[in-house]
C-alpha cells in the first residue's frame, strides 16, 4: 500500500488569498486524485492530476480556480486561488497503483477554512 | 452518471453488537471499494470487492455485481469502529479508478 504525505494538515486564510496544497507518495504511482470534503458530506472528486500534462477536471471544477501539477509520478500540488469562506473544506491527496491493483489509498488530508 | 446510495444513513450500536451496512449502486461497475473514515478524518481502505466476498478480521464484505449492491458486515462492534463508511465505485463502467463516493454510514458504537 502506498503512504501518502500531505500538507499543510490544516491553514486559516484570508478572503481572496491562495493556498497550495502539497502531496508526496512513497512510491511511484499511476493515478493521483484530488477530492474536496465539505462539512458533513461526502467526497468530490476535483480532478485527476496527469503526470506531464494537464489535470483533467470534473464538472464544476475549473482549472483558474484549482490549479493542480504533477511534475512526476510520485508529488502533485493543488492549489486553490482566490478563496473566499466557501472554499472552506477538507482537501484530500489520493493515488491508485497499476491497471488491475487500483486500491485507493488517502492522504491524511488538508483543513481549509477561509475567513 | 452512476448513481450511489448507502443506507442506513446513521446506525448507533453497544459495543459488541453486528451490523450490516448497504451500497446500491445505479450501473454496472467493474470494482467498488469501501472506506472507513475515522473521527480525525483519516480515509482507510476496508475493501477492494469487484465481486464475491473478502474477509479482514472482524470485518467482511460480499458485491453482488449483477444485481448492484454490496454489503459491509461489522460484527463484534468495538468503538473504534465508529465514524463514517463510505463506497466507492468507478464513475464510469468504462474507467477503473476515477471513482465516485456514495454518501456514507456515520456509524457510532457506544460502550
Amino acid at each position: 500500500s502506498a503512504v501518502i504525505s500531505q500538507k499543510p494538515s490544516r491553514d486559516i486564510c484570508q478572503r481572496g488569498t491562495s493556498l497550495t496544497i502539497q502531496c508526496q507518495v512513497d512510491s511511484q504511482v499511476t493515478m493521483m486524485f484530488w477530492y474536496r470534503q465539505q462539512p458533513g458530506q461526502s467526497l468530490t472528486l476535483i480532478a485527476t492530476a496527469n503526470q506531464g500534462s494537464e489535470a483533467t477536471y470534473e464538472s464544476g471544477f475549473v482549472i483558474d480556480k484549482f490549479p493542480i501539477s504533477r511534475p512526476n509520478l510520485t508529488f502533485s500540488t493543488l492549489t486553490v486561488s482566490n478563496m473566499s469562506p466557501e472554499d472552506s473544506s477538507i482537501y484530500l491527496c489520493s493515488a491508485s497503483g497499476t491497471r488491475g491493483d487500483e486500491k485507493l489509498f488517502f492522504g491524511s488530508g488538508t483543513q481549509l477554512s477561509v475567513l | 452518471g452512476i448513481q450511489v446510495e448507502q443506507s442506513p444513513p446513521d446506525l448507533i450500536l453497544q459495543e459488541g453488537a453486528n451490523s450490516t451496512l448497504r451500497c446500491n449502486f445505479s450501473d454496472s461497475v467493474n470494482n467498488l471499494q469501501w472506506f472507513h473514515q475515522n473521527p480525525w478524518g483519516q480515509l482507510i481502505n476496508l475493501f477492494y470487492i469487484p465481486s464475491g466476498t473478502k474477509q479482514n478480521g472482524r470485518l467482511s464484505a460480499t458485491t453482488v455485481a449483477t444485481e448492484r449492491y454490496s454489503l459491509l458486515y461489522i460484527s463484534s462492534s468495538q468503538t473504534t469502529d465508529s465514524g463514517v463508511y463510505f463506497c466507492a465505485v468507478p464513475k464510469e463502467e468504462t474507467s477503473y479508478d476515477k471513482v465516485i463516493f456514495g454518501p456514507g454510514t456515520s456509524l457510532s458504537v457506544i460502550p
